[in-house]
């Protein structure tokens, strides 16, 4: 349950707001990942830092920006986000081979007003 | 298009019953195929996973799956349910090539499981 942990639980924030979102893992673990779980849709994988390179998914809007300043944390920086953009954002990380599992955090429940 | 699907949006049985829910995929060669599980208010959870060798996978909690290519199923399955298993359940699944990590899922399936 506190291998991955992440800050805020809750977050509420207007339109021309700027926030991040904070991830940790204590599992040592060399790769991270951001998911978007949007009510009535697929869990949308958003990046993946692996070895600290990183990989994203093209249909992400540039107003979510990634960062990984070491394989224990993540940060999701948030601007002119949108109400659409209104959803529970997951971290997970993994060891970091294809077929390994990966542990999710407990998610940040964003509110875009 | 969406390489793995859960027909069903929300499955219901009775405590005690035996649970199935459904998994296919539409990827060619020999997928990873995952089973996650959500609670309230929580994260995901690793349930199975299936990469090679035999084609029924025994995870956590007695949930187990049955790899079958030849219907590119992958679907979950309990003898026995419990209230305490009502929870919402993700399959997911990684085509070969391997292409970074990227686990995909399906929609997720609600289990409501009845006393």
């Amino acid at each position: 349950e506190t291998g991955v942990t992440q800050t805020p639980r809750h977050l509420v924030m207007g339109m021309t707001n700027k926030k991040s979102l904070k991830c940790e893992q204590h599992l040592g673990h060399n790769a991270m990942y951001w998911y978007k779980q949007s009510a009535k849709k697929p869990l949308e994988l958003m990046f993946v830092y692996s070895l600290e390179e990183r990989v994203e998914n093209n249909s992400v809007p540039s107003r979510f920006s990634p960062e990984c300043p070491n394989s224990s944390h993540l940060f999701l920086h948030l601007h002119t986000l949108q109400p659409e953009d209104s959803a529970l954002y997951l971290c997970a990380s993994s060891p970091g081979t294809v077929t390994d599992t990966q542990y999710f955090g407990p998610g940040t429940r964003l509110t875009v007003l | 298009a969406q390489s793995v699907a859960q027909p069903e949006d929300q499955v219901n049985v009775a405590e005690g019953n035996p649970l199935t829910v459904k998994c296919t995929y539409s990827v060619s060669g020999n997928p990873y195929l995952f089973w996650y599980v959500q609670y309230p208010n929580r994260g995901l959870q690793f349930l199975l996973k299936y990469i090679t060798g035999d084609n029924l996978v025994k995870g956590s909690y007695g949930f187990e799956a049955e790899f079958n290519k030849s219907q590119t199923s992958f679907h979950l399955k309990k003898p026995s349910a419990l209230v305490s298993d009502s929870a919402l359940y993700f399959c997911a699944v990684i085509p070969p090539p391997n292409a970074g990590n990227m686990l995909t899922f399906g929609g997720g399936t609600r289990l409501m499981v009845k006393p």
